[in-house]
C-alpha cells in the first residue's frame, strides 16, 4: 500500500518568512496530493491539492510542486501570518474506485509574531 | 447547518465498556469514512463505506464494527473498549463519483477510556 513520509514534524518560523513542508510517496500510481490544515481542537480542512498532471498549483499564499518522477511534493506559504499556525497534513492516493487518502503524519507549524 | 456531524463531542469511559460514536452527513455524498487520529496526530483510516456497503476495513480490531443504516449515517460501535482506543474520531464524507477528491471532516468526537 501506499506511505508517505512527511517532514519536518516541527517547523518555526517568524510572522512574515516563508514555510515548506515536504513529503514522499511510495506507489507511482498515486495521482492525487492534497494538502489539511487543522486547528488545534479542530477538524482537518482541505487548503489546496494537486494532481499528477500539474507541476505547481498556487492559491493566494500557498502553492503546492509535485515531482512525479523522484515522487515527491511540497507545501509552500509565503508571508506567513500567526493564524497560519496549525497542523498541516499531506496525503496520497489512486482517484480510482475507491482508494482512500494516505496522510503524512503531519507538521506542526508554529509563526510567531 | 453542519454538513458532517458527529455525537458525542466527547466520551469518557471505563476499560471493558462498550460505546458507539454517530454521524450524519447532509451534503448528498456517496461515500462515508471513519478515521482515527492517535495522541501524536497521526491519521488514519479504519472504515469506508459507499452507499452502505463496506469497501474498506484497514485491519481493525473487530471489537470496532461500523454500522452504515442508510448513506447519509455511518456509525461506530466499540466493544469491550482498551486503553489504546483513547483517540480522535472523525467521520468523514467524499462526493459521489470514481475518485475520492476531498474529504470532509466531522468535528471529531474524543474518546478517553480509563
Amino acid at each position: 500500500g501506499e506511505n508517505v513520509e512527511q517532514h519536518p514534524s516541527t517547523l518555526s518560523v517568524q510572522e512574515g518568512d516563508s514555510a515548506v513542508i515536504k513529503c514522499t510517496y511510495s506507489d507511482s500510481a498515486s495521482n492525487y496530493f492534497p494538502w489539511y490544515k487543522q486547528e488545534l481542537g479542530k477538524r482537518p480542512q482541505l487548503i489546496i491539492d494537486i494532481r499528477s498532471n500539474v507541476g505547481e498549483k498556487k492559491d493566494q499564499r500557498i502553492a503546492v510542486t509535485l515531482n512525479k518522477t523522484a515522487k515527491h511534493f511540497s507545501l509552500h506559504i509565503t508571508e506567513t501570518q500567526p493564524e497560519d499556525s496549525a497542523v498541516y497534513f499531506c496525503a496520497a492516493s489512486l482517484l480510482s474506485g475507491y482508494s482512500t487518502l494516505t496522510f503524512g503524519k503531519g507538521t506542526m507549524l508554529l509563526v510567531s509574531p | 447547518d453542519t454538513a458532517v456531524s458527529q455525537t458525542p463531542k466527547y466520551l469518557v469511559t471505563q476499560m471493558g465498556n462498550d460505546k458507539s460514536i454517530k454521524c450524519e452527513q447532509n451534503l448528498g455524498h456517496d461515500t462515508m469514512y471513519w478515521y482515527k487520529q492517535d495522541s501524536k496526530k497521526f491519521l488514519k483510516i479504519m472504515f469506508s463505506y459507499n452507499n452502505k456497503e463496506l469497501i474498506i476495513n484497514e485491519t481493525v480490531p473487530n471489537r470496532f464494527s461500523p454500522k452504515s443504516p442508510d448513506k447519509a449515517h455511518l456509525n461506530l460501535h466499540i466493544n469491550s473498549l482498551e486503553l489504546g482506543d483513547s483517540a480522535v474520531y472523525f467521520c468523514a464524507s467524499s462526493p459521489p463519483g470514481q475518485y475520492t477528491g476531498e474529504l470532509f471532516f466531522g468535528e471529531g468526537s474524543r474518546l478517553t477510556v480509563l
